[in-house]
């Protein structure tokens, strides 16, 4: 099967914890995001990589880091949760600028 | 301001209506993607297109680049059509795709 894989699916953790979701893609694309939709249900772009490289880095708290070890994986890593992380992040990954693939989100919920 | 400006925000239909959406775009886009939001959270790609119209069951989308303009057309509405749908202007050279604010739809038996 390729798609855009997401883990985990819920995560739940108190504030001023580290957290970390991985993602990877099986479509051969060369460009991976983060997304981030808020309470508004408003999609954010935080982070684009192509090919491993950092072209988009939107502006976000310190405490968000992206992490790529290959064009197929993105991770993102959040140092020290505050209650506003709270959300529903999304990973996509498109080839060569055009259609853009989902993954099924990881929904944060930070007590 | 916004790029892709999306209308309506929110819509009702009963069963067996139909209805449009839209999304206009404030700079040429080469072009145009739709998705639906299910109720698990999901974007679920409904059409992709650089011009002309696609059809899919009974979503018809159109894409006027030069116009800056898309709409999804949705006929025939059923009970699982309910969801949100977004219209978004694929990753150009900024890599950075860019969403509407979603039209929130639902439907009525």
């Amino acid at each position: 099967e390729t798609a855009v894989f997401q883990t985990p699916n819920y995560h739940v953790t108190q504030v001023g914890n580290e957290v970390s979701f991985n993602c990877k893609q099986t479509l051969g694309h060369d460009t991976m995001y983060w997304y981030k939709q808020d309470s508004k249900k408003l999609l954010k772009i935080m982070f684009s990589y192509n090919n491993k490289q950092l072209i988009v880095n939107e502006t976000v708290p310190r405490r968000f880091s992206p992490q790529s070890s290959d064009k197929a994986h993105l991770n993102l890593r959040i140092k020290s949760v505050e209650p506003e992380d709270s959300a529903v992040y999304l990973c996509a990954s498109s080839s060569q600028g055009t259609e853009v693939f989902f993954g099924k989100g990881t929904r944060l919920t930070v007590v | 301001g916004d790029q892709v400006e999306q209308s309506p925000s929110a819509l009702s239909l009963h069963e067996g209506t139909g209805s449009a959406l839209r999304c206009n775009f404030t700079t040429t886009m080469r072009a145009v993607q739709w998705f639906r939001k299910n109720s698990r959270g999901s974007l679920i790609n409904l059409f992709y297109l650089a011009s002309g119209t696609k059809e899919n069951g009974r979503l018809k989308s159109a894409f006027d680049s030069k116009e800056r303009y898309s709409t999804l057309h949705i006929r025939d509405a059923q009970l699982e059509d309910s969801g949100t749908y977004f219209c978004a202007a694929p990753p150009g050279g900024n890599y950075k795709p860019t969403f509407g604010k979603g039209t929130s739809l639902v439907v009525h038996p």
